[in-house]
């Protein structure tokens, strides 16, 4: 069964510190993605990546960075976590080029930043 | 910049009856692919049901279908004989390589 695995499902951080949310994924996956979500608002995307050592930001890339030294691995950095970085982190694979079947996700990592 | 709007922030139907979950999207686009993803309070999401925006047949699966109408960048989700099972948030999504997701509607299901 194939999987996207996020290191963490809830993590509690406080303001100023610096944060990493793991992610890994077992397909052989070219893409992956980072995305924030929140009610109301839905799924907002953060960074991806389409290769190893290669990033884009996204919509709302303000306050992230992302590594991706590893093909199977994508990591999320809080540089200095913020109240307003409290949400659920959602990370997702998929083969290259095209979305054409969609994505795999992981199952989240809620983060409180207090 | 492309957007996705589902209207339609809570519904709730009688199970075994149909219910339709909308959205709207907007693309400069022509080439592009569709999703309907489910999202369950274990918070895995699930593919329901995908569509490639070239072709005019909708997708079905088992209870899951669409109505894809690409001039009025309309697709909706009709799901069929409901159960307590799908009781979740979907969220609507499009995008050729990135994709943009909509603002989710949660279904509940009366029984």
């Amino acid at each position: 069964d194939v999987k996207v695995t996020q290191s963490s499902r809830y993590l509690v951080k406080r303001t100023g510190e610096k944060v990493f949310l793991e992610c890994v994924q077992d397909m052989d996956h070219e893409n992956m993605f980072w995305y924030r979500q929140d009610p109301g608002l839905g799924l907002r995307l953060i960074y991806f990546s389409y290769d190893v050592k290669m990033k884009e930001k996204g919509d709302i890339p303000e306050g992230y960075s992302v590594s991706r030294e590893k093909k199977e691995r994508f990591s999320l950095i809080l540089e200095s976590a913020s109240t307003n970085q409290t949400s659920m982190y959602l990370c997702a694979s998929s083969p290259s080029p095209q979305a054409t079947y969609g994505y795999t996700f992981g199952s989240g990592t809620r983060l409180t930043v207090v | 910049a492309q957007t996705v709007t589902q209207s339609q922030p809570e519904m709730s139907v009688q199970e075994a009856e149909t219910v339709t979950l909308s959205c709207t999207y907007d693309t400069s686009e022509s080439d592009y692919y569709l999703f309907w993803y489910k999202q369950p309070p274990s918070r895995q999401m699930i593919l329901v049901i995908r569509q490639e925006a070239y072709k005019q047949q909708n997708a079905t699966e088992n209870r899951f279908s669409v109505n894809f109408q690409k001039a009025a960048k309309s697709f909706s989700l009709k799901i069929s004989d409901s159960q307590l099972g799908d009781a979740a948030m979907y969220f609507c999504a499009f995008g050729a390589q990135k994709l943009v997701f909509g603002q989710g509607t949660r279904l509940t299901i009366n029984p």
